[in-house]
C-alpha cells in the first residue's frame, strides 16, 4: 500500500528536550516536504527536499532541521523545542510529473511544555 | 507573495444538498495551479480536485466540481449530494508552476453536513 507513515503520531516533550519526527515514504518519491497546521493560520511549509541531499527552507524554518540521506526517509529534528513549536506537523511527499498532488502522512501531534 | 483567502471559517449543509466553499487568491504569475484538499476528522490530508491555470474548462470529480474564474482570481469548491462523509476542514491551496510543489494553503473552511 502507498503510504507516507510518521512517527511519533501524539508527543508530550518539554522545552530544550531535543526529539526527530521520522517519516518514511515507500512510493520512490523524489519530492518530500515539511508543513505544520495552526489553527487560524492553515497549514505552512517548513523545510522541503527535492532529491537525496537535497534541502532548503520553507515559510517557516526557524528552529527546525532536516536531512535527506536516503530518498525513503526526510526526518524533522527540533533541537531544542520550544512551546510555539507546539502544533501538528505533515509530512508529505511527491511525484513531479503530477505537480501539487502531495500524498500526506496522517500527523503528529506535538505539544511542547 | 502569493496569498490564498477563504473567508468561511464554518459551513454547513444538510445531506444531499449542494455547499459551495469560496476561495480567492492574490499571484502575479501566469502559469499555476490550484487545489482543494480535504481533511477529514481523522486528519489525514486528502486531494480533492485539481485545476491547472491555463486550463479554461473547470475541473470536475464525481460530485466535486469547481468554479475557476482567473480574471477574479476566484476558486470555489462545489459539493454535490453532499454526505456525511464530506464532513471535514477543506483547504484551498495555490501552487506556482514547476516550482518545488511548495503549497501555499488558506486558513481552511469546516464543513458540516446534517442528517
Amino acid at each position: 500500500e502507498a503510504q507516507v507513515t510518521q512517527n511519533p503520531r501524539y508527543l508530550i516533550t518539554v522545552t530544550g528536550k531535543k526529539l526527530t519526527v521520522t517519516c518514511s515514504q515507500n512510493m520512490n518519491h523524489e519530492y518530500m516536504s515539511w508543513y505544520r497546521q495552526d489553527p487560524g493560520l492553515g497549514l505552512r511549509q517548513i523545510y522541503y527536499s527535492m532529491n537525496v541531499e537535497v534541502t532548503d527552507k520553507g515559510d517557516v524554518p526557524e528552529g527546525y532541521k532536516v536531512s535527506r540521506k536516503e530518498k525513503r526517509n526526510f526526518p524533522l529534528i527540533l533541537e531544542s523545542p520550544s512551546p510555539n513549536q507546539t502544533s501538528l506537523y505533515f509530512c508529505a511527499s511527491s511525484w513531479r510529473p503530477r505537480a501539487g498532488e502531495l500524498f500526506f502522512g496522517e500527523g503528529s501531534r506535538l505539544t511542547v511544555l | 507573495a502569493q496569498t490564498v483567502t477563504q473567508s468561511q471559517p464554518e459551513m454547513s449543509v444538510q445531506e444531499a444538498e449542494t455547499v459551495t466553499l469560496s476561495c480567492t487568491y492574490d499571484t502575479s504569475e501566469n502559469n499555476y495551479y490550484l487545489f482543494w484538499y480535504k481533511q477529514p476528522p481523522s486528519r489525514q490530508m486528502i486531494l480533492v480536485i485539481r485545476q491547472e491555470a491555463y486550463k479554461q474548462q473547470n475541473a470536475t470529480e464525481n460530485r466535486f466540481s469547481v468554479n475557476f474564474q482567473k480574471a477574479a482570481k476566484s476558486f470555489s469548491l462545489k459539493i454535490s449530494d453532499s454526505q456525511l462523509g464530506d464532513t471535514a476542514m477543506y483547504f484551498c491551496a495555490f501552487m506556482k508552476h514547476e516550482v518545488t510543489d511548495k503549497l501555499i494553503f488558506g486558513t481552511g473552511t469546516r464543513l458540516q453536513v446534517f442528517p
